[in-house]
């Protein structure tokens, strides 16, 4: 399978403890976004990497969020100090640099915050 | 900042007949639009993409058109199936192509 994946497909976790989500995407696409998506609403943007460059983050990324992509491939979204009102879905997209490409979508990660 | 608006929220059809589904955006300063399917519990599925400067894309039973200049996409999805019942999105391309998504209209064809 060549599309976006993403690992793990369900987290439950504490308040208070960390988590962190993987994202993969396809091979030759050099930008990669996260979303989040809470029940009943469209996803919102979260951050997006240009191969290994951070570009822009939203204000929804707090400080407890952090967002990696090492080498230009995969990326990791780290929460800590997890909240109840994190408890969403993580979504992760990637396309080709240029703007009007289109954008593919992982299943995302369900995060459920006890 | 850019909004987008879907409506109606919820849309419930017998099949057969034929699905209209609006999306409207505040900021005409987009590079592209991009409709979805999204299944409950899934991530989304890519539907069709229309750049800023075309005015509609067309594939198999569905048709989409763009309007910048009024802000508004329209996705037809003729002759409606059962397997056509999700949620549809629309979401505007903006700067670095990160994606501002309307709520989504949740589509049920009843058999």
């Amino acid at each position: 399978d060549t599309g976006v994946s993403q690992n793990p497909r369900h987290k439950i976790t504490k308040r208070g403890q960390n988590v962190t989500f993987r994202c993969d995407p396809i091979s030759e696409h050099n930008r990669l976004y996260w979303y989040r998506q809470t029940l009943g609403q469209g996803p919102e943007f979260l951050t997006y990497f240009q191969n290994e460059a951070q570009l822009e983050k939203s204000r929804l990324l707090s400080d407890r969020f952090s967002a990696e992509r090492p080498k230009g491939s995969f990326s990791t979204l780290e929460i800590q100090r997890t909240e109840q009102g994190d408890s969403a879905m993580y979504l992760c997209a990637s396309s080709l640099r240029l703007t009007w490409n289109e954008q593919f979508f992982g299943p995302g990660t369900r995060l459920t915050v006890l | 900042k850019q909004e987008v608006t879907q409506i109606p929220a919820a849309l419930s059809v017998p099949e057969g007949e034929n699905l209209v589904l609006n999306c409207s955006f505040t900021d005409s300063a987009i590079y592209n639009l991009q409709w979805f399917r999204q299944d409950p519990g899934k991530g989304l599925t890519s539907l069709l993409l229309i750049q800023s400067s075309q005015r509609e894309q067309t594939s198999g039973r569905l048709n989409a058109s763009l309007d910048k200049s009024s802000g508004r996409s329209t996705l037809y999805i003729a002759a409606s199936q059962p397997g056509d019942s999700a949620t549809y999105l629309c979401a505007v391309g903006g700067a670095g192509n990160k994606l501002t998504f309307g709520g989504g209209t949740r589509v049920l064809v009843k058999p």
